[in-house]
This record gives C-alpha cells, structure tokens and sequence, in this order.
C-alpha cells in the first residue's frame, strides 16, 4: 500500500491567493483528517470525514478553509485568500472507522504564504 | 499534556541505552492513549497504544505505562538506535468530549553515536 499521499508536498505562495491542498486516503478507510502542524499551536484537528461526510469542522480555523471529499479516495482543503498566519505544515491522515483506530498519516505539505 | 511553546523538551541519550519520553495529558476522562514518532520532514507514525484500563503495553523494544492516577503516560524505548532520534508525541482521546484526537506538545529525541 501506497499509505496516505499528499500534493503537493511543498507550496509558496502570496498572501491573497488562493491554495488548494490534496489528499488520497489509504484505500478502504472509511474516516479521513485534516491537521494543520505549527511550532506554536503544535498539531491540531481541523476537520474530520466519514464516509466522504463532514462530521467535525469545528477547527476549521474560519471561512477561508473548506475542506471536500467528493469521494472515497481524494479529498481538497482549500484557503481562500491565504494570509501569512496560515503558514504551515498541513497533515492528512486516514483510519478505518474514526478515532478509534489508527489515524496513518501522509507526508504533509509544507504552505508557506508571504 | 497539551501546551504552547517555541522549544520542544529535548532529551538526549547514548546510543544502546534506554529511553524514558514523559507526558502530562489534562483529561482525566481520555480513554485512549497513543504514541507517535515524528521524523524530520515526515508524519507522525504510530508507534503504541494503550486503553484506560491498562496501565502497561509492550511491543517491539517500545513498552508505554500508564498511570491514571497522576495523568501520566510514558514512552520507553530499550536500546535505544540513532533511527529512534525524532519527536514524540503522546495523544489522547475522550469519548465524552467527541472523541477526538488531542496531541501533547511533543518531545525531541536525539541519539548520540
């Protein structure tokens, strides 16, 4: 298996644009995570899936991040306009069912916005 | 536990030697408890779990204790090898709280040959 496969691992962009990040679950995991990782906050949870449905966004830091899952294997998390704050390692990671079992996380991709 | 901070604790150790890597966690509620090993420019990786109705788990060279008394998880690693240098981060989990995963600050392992 392939494991948790993010894109793109590294992304520089200016304050303002538009950033969207991509994750492919590991296949037949039923529960898909979106962290955001900084040396201030450490790792934090920003939305969880199940079964391709938002179940938790309440860390979704505001409404410039939104997060998809159009299916089973591919989901985006988008900022829309990216500020220099949200500079970032941004991890997704995947499990069979929830929390409960084991979260494998991806290689994450490293955001910074100038 | 979880905290805000510029500095990861650090610990230092001798090639072959054990480790002891601590963790405070805050709920006194969390049913779960996991650790994760961080390598520079990658993920964290699981590595152990332990229930709340443990208070000891082995695995391959890796042993976690739990202590529910004083809310405090730790992480020993015997012989310890220069591949075990990395941050390590101790999560919990309370089912009465959404179940989610909430990870500690993390403490930076480092391996002298």
């Amino acid at each position: 298996d392939a494991g948790v496969i993010q894109s793109p691992r590294h992304e520089v962009t200016e304050m303002g644009q538009e950033v969207t990040l991509r994750c492919k679950p590991i296949s037949g995991h039923n529960s898909l995570f979106w962290y955001r990782q900084t040396m201030m906050r450490g790792l934090e949870l920003l939305i969880y899936f199940n079964n391709n449905v938002p179940i938790d966004d309440s860390g979704m830091p505001e409404d410039r991040f939104s997060a998809k899952m159009p299916n089973a294997s591919f989901s985006t998390l988008k900022i829309q306009p990216s500020e220099p704050r949200d500079s970032a390692v941004y991890f997704c990671a995947s499990s069979w069912t929830g929390f409960v079992d084991t979260q494998y996380f991806g290689p994450g991709t490293r955001l910074t916005v100038l | 536990g979880e905290s805000v901070g510029l500095h990861l604790p650090t610990l230092s150790v001798q090639e072959g030697d054990n480790s002891i890597i601590n963790c405070a966690y805050s709920n006194s509620a969390s049913d779960y408890f996991i650790w994760y090993k961080q390598e520079s420019g990658k993920g964290p990786q699981f590595i152990i779990d332990i229930r709340s109705n443990m208070d000891k788990r082995q695995g391959q060279r890796v042993t976690v204790l739990l202590n529910k008394t004083v809310k405090h998880l730790s992480l020993q690693i015997a012989a310890t090898q220069p591949g075990d240098s990395a941050v390590y981060f101790c999560a919990e989990i309370a089912y009465n709280q959404g179940g989610k995963l909430i990870f500690g600050q993390g403490t930076e392992l480092s391996v002298k040959p």
